[in-house]
């Protein structure tokens, strides 16, 4: 199994900062790397494909980068609604995998 | 507008065999590159995925699971069907399908349902 790693696994910031979240593949996956956000109790919400694509619908402060190993997700000013647990996944080889997300958290 | 919700037990007990069921709508898995998969939160914990069935029957399981794991669908209801035999009170999570297009992952999610395993 390709294994992901996320760093940093929480983030501290506040409204307006700009964030950004580190995925590390255990392989080489080209772009095949998809961000999620989750909020409490609510099912992860697609916010990026083949690793800086938008999903449609999903705002321009988003922004994905990498390919390969090395892949991040930025956010910028954030407001109080992008407080949530962040989770890169693969989608080149089967089985698909996670990232143990990253909780971003208002300072 | 694609939608998927998830149903099925909320209270199991060790060994016995789950069985969810996924009803979508807004699309076809008669559709060329469509898939539907499962993925599984336990409390507190990451995402795990465990399955997809395409268009065309393919069929894929997460290897720590495949032996407990069956994916089928019905086109002409627009369901996936995802059976766990076995299962243990380490199964205890929120079960979430979501719907899948190659090279654009998943995309929409269901609200997802919470099973759990408890004797």
């Amino acid at each position: 199994d390709i294994q992901m790693t996320q760093f940093p696994s929480s983030l501290s910031a506040s409204v307006g900062d700009r964030v950004t979240i580190t995925c590390r593949a255990s392989q080489g996956i080209s772009n095949f790397l998809a961000w999620f956000q989750q909020k409490p109790g609510k099912a992860p919400k697609a916010l990026i494909y083949a690793a800086s694509s938008l999903q449609s619908g999903v705002p321009s402060k988003f922004s994905g980068s990498g390919s390969g190993t090395d892949f991040t997700l930025t956010i910028s000013n954030l407001l109080p609604e992008d407080f949530a647990t962040y989770y890169c996944q693969q989608y080149d080889s089967y089985p698909y995998t996670f990232g143990q997300g990253t909780k971003l958290e208002i300072k | 507008q694609i939608t998927l919700k998830e149903s099925g037990p909320t209270l199991m007990k060790p060994t016995q065999t789950l069985t969810l069921t996924c009803t979508f709508s807004g699309f076809s898995l008669s559709t060329s590159r469509v898939g539907v998969a499962w993925i599984r939160q336990p409390p507190g914990k990451a995402l795990e995925w465990l399955a997809v069935i395409y268009w065309d029957d393919d069929k894929r399981y997460s290897p720590s699971l495949n032996s407990r794991l069956t994916i089928t669908k019905d086109t002409s209801k627009s369901q996936v069907v995802l059976t766990m035999t076995n299962m243990d009170p380490v199964d205890t999570a929120t079960y979430y399908c979501a719907h899948l297009v190659y090279y654009y992952g998943m995309d929409v999610w269901g609200p997802g349902t919470t099973v759990t395993v408890s004797s």
